[in-house]
């Protein structure tokens, strides 16, 4: 069972937004503004797409974006594409021990 | 810029140690400022942190593993390791290698960037 709860899949058409919750505790995601993101294609290593909340790394695209509300962040991914298409995991610092908490992934699927 | 590259077996005995090594390029890790992490990857299922290194040697580690893992730093070869001791088939998984710029960034450590390709161990005897 995962520290931070992610919904198990979602789902958009092209061109449509899609916003993915991550929930986790006052002691992790309520307690720090350290939530990352990372989308991850099938056999790939995961990429980083957003950090300390909402900002993003050199070269993602803007049509990516974190948010955080007291225990619970969210990535929206806004002008659907088909390579969006991959699982995303959530992750945040949890002070210490455990320090590091992930998700449990969301499969995004662009019908 | 910075790479990360992971190396060591493939298949390793039940109640074994698990050894990998992660070469670091493009960068030092004496140069400080990152955490250098070990997280896997279960078969079909999500990520698990396994713990951090600084280049100072200090080490922090997942609760759930602490018991079986030892991470540590060679910086002369610019390399970090993970060992992950008394093996089972539940340690089966892919094991990445990573590094935390949150220190240098936001004065703690919090996301991962880059990520090795990662290596995928089995254990099976």
């Amino acid at each position: 069972q995962s520290a931070l709860t992610q919904p198990a899949s979602v789902s958009g058409s092209p061109g449509q937004s899609i916003t993915i919750s991550c929930t986790g505790t006052s002691s992790d995601v309520g307690s720090y503004n350290l939530v990352s993101w990372y989308q991850q294609h099938p056999g790939k290593a995961p990429k980083l797409m957003i950090y300390e909340v909402s900002k993003r790394p050199s070269g993602v695209s803007n049509r990516f974006s974190g948010s955080k509300s007291g225990n619970t962040a969210s990535l929206t991914i806004s002008g659907l594409q088909a390579e969006d298409e991959a699982d995303y995991y959530c992750c945040s610092y949890a002070g210490s021990s455990p320090y590091v908490v992930f998700g449990g992934g969301t499969k995004l699927t662009v019908l | 810029q910075v790479q990360l590259q992971e190396s060591g077996p493939g298949l390793v005995k039940p109640s074994q140690t698990l050894s990998l090594t992660c070469t670091v390029s493009g960068g030092s890790i004496s140069s400080g400022g990152y955490y250098w992490s070990w997280i896997r990857q279960h078969p079909g299922k999500g990520l698990e942190w396994i713990g951090y290194i600084y280049y100072s040697g200090s080490t922090y580690y997942n609760p759930s593993l602490k018991s079986r893992v030892t991470i540590s730093v060679d910086t002369s070869k610019n390399q970090f390791s993970l060992k992950l001791s008394s093996v089972t088939a539940a340690d089966t998984a892919v094991y990445y290698c990573a590094r935390d710029p949150g220190i240098a960034v936001a004065g703690t450590p919090g996301w991962f960037d880059p990520w090795g390709q990662g290596t995928l161990v089995t254990v099976s005897s």
